[in-house]
């Protein structure tokens, strides 16, 4: 079974200011998928960014980017410009080819004024 | 567009109740699944679906039930409640496996 694993259960960032949240993975699969999803206060799981494998190139949505290294397995979260909204637990998350979806423990984020 | 409705919100079920909570969908969704979120452990997929009519277990099924009717209702019966079946529990459904998943709102199901 495929691990996803987030290491900082707590980030902290001044707003304006840039932070990345970490993950890192284990498969032996080729074909994936990985997401990073922001649960606010409201409980309310929402897509931030999404990555294929195959491909090189690193997403960005807007403020959010990813770091996706693959034969690290590595997939980190940048968020520029950190906003008071922007606090909120983060969930990596696999996809893999059987359509299961694995999450990690997530980060807590907290935006600081 | 309602997205992904979870009924109920919060329930509170005595151990060996049973009860089904509702997931509807009113996207013409192919996939669904349900997961349950518990601290420090994030979500775990109990059973999902890629279909009316098929079903497959995840990484925590025991204790719970699963069918897909209908493209848009994908219940989950729990059997005989237990105190470790207390968590949150979310719904979400995709069009295409790969885009992500849309998240119902959540049920928040204690077990006493």
């Amino acid at each position: 079974a495929q691990t996803v694993t987030q290491s900082q259960p707590e980030m902290s960032v001044q707003e304006a200011e840039t932070v990345t949240l970490s993950c890192t993975y284990d498969t032996s699969e080729s074909d994936y998928y990985l997401f990073w999803y922001k649960q606010p206060p409201s409980r309310q799981m929402i897509l931030v960014i999404r990555q294929e494998a195959y491909k090189q190139q690193n997403a960005t949505e807007n403020r959010f980017s990813v770091n996706f290294q693959k034969a690290a397995k590595s997939f980190s979260l940048k968020i520029s410009d950190s906003q008071l909204g922007d606090a909120a637990m983060y969930f990596c998350a696999y996809l893999n080819t059987g359509n299961q979806f694995y999450f990690g423990t997530g980060t807590s984020l907290t935006v600081i004024p | 567009n309602a997205g992904v409705t979870q009924t109920p919100k919060f329930q509170v079920l005595k151990t060996g109740q049973s009860m089904t909570l509702q997931c509807a969908q009113d996207m013409n969704h192919e996939y669904m699944s349900w997961y349950r979120q518990d601290p420090g452990m994030g979500l775990r997929l109990i059973h999902y679906s890629v279909g009316a009519g098929i079903t497959d277990q995840g990484e925590v099924p025991n204790g719970y039930n699963v069918s897909r009717s209908t493209t848009e209702d994908f219940p989950l019966r729990l059997l005989s409640a237990a105190p470790s079946q207390t968590s949150v529990y979310f719904c979400a459904s995709s069009y295409v496996r790969t885009t992500g998943y849309t998240f119902g709102s959540g049920t928040r199901l204690t077990v006493v």
